[in-house]
């Protein structure tokens, strides 16, 4: 079975600033699809970047970037320039290729941003 | 605007009750599903439907049923044999096929009094 970790249940960053938040998954599946989503106070979860595993490029959206390594299993998110509108909860998910596969969260990671 | 909403916002029950859980969209999306959120905690899968009439149960789905008449919706009805039904449900829909994603709607709070 597929599994989600994120080791981080806490992190802050200032405004302004640059953070990682860590995520790393098993799977012995060779195509998947990788995602991080966000859900602030209002709890509506919100799609923030997503990553096929068949490419090789980083997936980027405006200020979120993902440092994806296949091999190590790890997919990393990356927010510059921080801003108080990215206080959040994140998550990590995966997903299989096949066609309607369930997404596996992981436990998530909780943002905070300082003014 | 095209979405998915879920009613109601909030929801109490009281023990030994039944309640149903809204989740409508109109996105023309083929697929639905329903994930449980307990505080502090990601999102488990209860149950998910890729067509009209088919549905298929998910890693917690005992306590739960669903039904899927039509392609818009997809209510879940939490059971009195669900034993720890208070959490915060979440339905999603995608299209149905390869590198689908999954869009969220608002959510409902179901409290057990």
């Amino acid at each position: 079975a597929q599994t989600v970790t994120q080791s981080q249940p806490e992190m802050s960053v200032q405004e302004a600033e640059t953070v990682t938040l860590s995520c790393t998954y098993d799977t012995s599946e060779s195509d998947y699809y990788l995602f991080w989503y966000k859900q602030p106070p209002s709890r509506q979860m919100i799609l923030v970047i997503r990553q096929e595993a068949y490419k090789q490029q980083n997936a980027t959206e405006n200020r979120f970037s993902v440092n994806f390594q296949k091999a190590a299993k790890s997919f990393s998110l990356k927010i510059s320039d921080s801003q108080l509108g990215d206080a959040a909860m994140y998550f990590c998910a995966y997903r299989k290729e096949t066609s309607g596969s369930r997404l596996t969260f992981g436990e998530g990671t909780q943002l905070t941003v300082n003014p | 605007d095209g979405g998915i909403t879920q009613s109601p916002k909030y929801l109490f029950r009281k023990e030994g009750q039944n309640v149903t859980l809204s989740c409508e969209q109109n996105l023309n999306h083929d697929a639905m599903y329903w994930y449980r959120q307990d505080p502090g905690q990601g999102l488990r899968l209860i149950y998910y439907s890729q067509i009209v009439n088919d549905f298929q149960k998910g890693d917690i789905a005992e306590g739960y049923s669903v039904s899927r008449e039509k392609k818009e919706s997809f209510p879940l009805t939490v059971t009195s044999a669900q034993k720890n039904p208070t959490a915060f449900y979440l339905c999603a829909s995608s299209i149905r096929g390869k590198g689908d994603t999954q869009y969220f709607g608002p959510g409902t709070r179901l409290t057990v009094l």
